[in-house]
């Protein structure tokens, strides 16, 4: 069975300082792998997802996630936090292959993200 | 990205009554959508897996009676709570996937606030 670790519940950043989310995940085979946000009240919203190819991949609002096959890792990070980047962020691992209800994403706990003025 | 929509996003009733809500995919049609139940502070729990023109997949635990999926079409589904209870009282988030080309992407909703009182 799949899993997902988020092992950070909470974490504070100063605004301007680097960002780095960590996120473990375990699964039998290449996973795919995903980042989301969500702000409070809100649904979640795609940051970046990784399938195969590349390890680094880039994201949206100037996010990134590093795939890492012998950590089982996918990290995001943000080298400049903006106060609007506070909002809780969730990592994501799904099977390949589209369809199907046995094909569902598991999501971590989740990280809480703080932004400090 | 994708838009996912949901209605309504909040919504009040009373124990015992039924309360519908409406997922769409406005842009792309889903090949599945999935609805989630999140409490505060919470992960998403998945509920159940729906493919359009199928009967939805339930999770263990989430009773089939109680919360009726319909797939009408590859844009629309709805949940209906059926005799809601206070218990009942959450943030459901539903989510469609759309194929991309080397994979797929996962699009959420923005949720719908329930509370039966």
């Amino acid at each position: 069975a799949q899993s997902v670790t988020q092992p950070d519940i909470h974490i504070t950043v100063s605004e301007g300082a680097s960002l780095e989310l960590r996120c473990n995940y375990s699964y039998g085979a290449t996973p795919y792998l995903f980042w989301y946000v969500q702000s409070p009240g809100q649904g979640l919203q795609l940051l970046l997802k990784y399938f195969s190819g590349d390890t680094l991949v880039q994201g949206i609002k100037g996010f990134e996630a590093e795939f890492k096959r012998s950590q089982s890792s996918f990290n995001l990070r943000k080298p400049s936090v903006h106060w609007s980047d506070a909002a809780e962020y969730f990592c994501a691992v799904g099977a390949h292959g589209i369809t199907g209800g046995g094909n569902k994403l598991t999501f971590g706990t989740g990280t809480q993200l703080k932004v400090e003025l | 990205g994708a838009v996912v929509s949901q209605h309504p996003s909040w919504v009040i009733c009373k124990s015992g009554t039924s309360v519908k809500i409406e997922c769409r995919s406005l842009d792309f049609q889903a090949t599945t959508m999935f609805w989630y139940r999140q409490f505060p502070k919470q992960s998403l729990m998945l509920m159940a897996t729906s493919n359009e023109g199928s009967k939805a997949t339930y999770e263990q635990g989430v009773e089939k009676d109680k919360f009726l999926i319909n797939h009408a079409s590859l844009t629309l589904s709805t949940l209906t709570v059926t005799s809601a209870h206070p218990e009942d009282s959450s943030f459901y988030i539903c989510s469609a996937r759309r194929p991309s080309v080397r994979g797929y992407e996962q699009y959420f909703g923005p949720g719908t606030r329930l509370t039966v009182t």
